[in-house]
């Protein structure tokens, strides 16, 4: 499967800003999903990026790299409720139509 | 009511016996998947499906075998549990096209002892 790299744990200050960085392999690249998993729950879909650039989101958004296979997910004003684990998945095409999901990053949020 | 529901929640066996999860789902999307999930290994992907008479091998699909039984109904079997199966099982579904995020069940915790 593609190579998907995001760092495993960050921690941050409640009301603070964090960017948690996603690089996955460009070839047969299709789009770019994140998703939110609280300890012992279900994923639940954040954001989609096919396009280069921005998506705001609330206090949530996603941007997205094609030519560097690189995405961030920024979250700002960080709550106790934030932490979680947040997924990057890449969508490659090529007939398979499959979502390949990091290892995920796991975010603790602090006073 | 969920819309994506998984049976058992949580289910506790021996090396070799037959396991069956069961995955149902409300929203009438036609694409079903099962994923397993493992501390530090992240999701990844058993089967999929995209309508009823469509089965697709996912990444780790050796030891298991899936039935698609109705659009809504997408059951993952165990045909002789092994300890390194013991796993967090999700089903998830989704609409086409294939840009449309998928949507996870609660997921089933499986230990085999």
């Amino acid at each position: 499967g593609q190579n998907i790299d995001q760092p495993t744990e960050m921690t941050a200050t409640e009301g603070a800003i964090v960017q948690i960085n996603c690089t996955y392999q460009t070839s047969g690249f299709n789009g770019l999903f994140w998703y939110q998993q609280h300890a012992g729950e279900a994923p639940t879909f954040l954001s989609y990026n096919v396009l280069d650039g921005l998506e705001e989101k609330g206090r949530f958004s996603s941007f997205l790299s094609r030519s560097k296979g690189y995405s961030y997910l920024l979250l700002k004003e960080l709550q106790m409720k934030d932490s979680a684990s947040y997924l990057c998945a890449e969508y490659s095409g090529a007939g398979s139509y499959q979502l390949t999901f990091g290892k995920g990053t796991k975010l603790s949020v602090i006073p | 009511d969920a819309d994506v529901t998984q049976t058992p929640r949580n289910r506790i066996t021996k090396t070799g016996k037959r396991i069956m999860l069961e995955c149902s789902q409300t929203k009438g999307h036609d694409r079903m998947y099962w994923y397993r999930q493992d501390p530090g290994l992240g999701l990844r992907l058993i089967y999929y499906s995209f309508d009823v008479k469509d089965i697709n091998k996912g990444e780790i699909s050796d030891g298991y075998s899936v039935s698609r039984q109705a659009q809504a109904k997408f059951s993952l079997s165990l045909e002789s549990a092994i300890p390194n199966q013991t796993a967090l099982y999700f089903c998830a579904t989704s609409d086409g096209p294939e840009w449309q995020p998928q949507h996870f069940g609660d997921g089933t915790r499986l230990s085999i002892l």
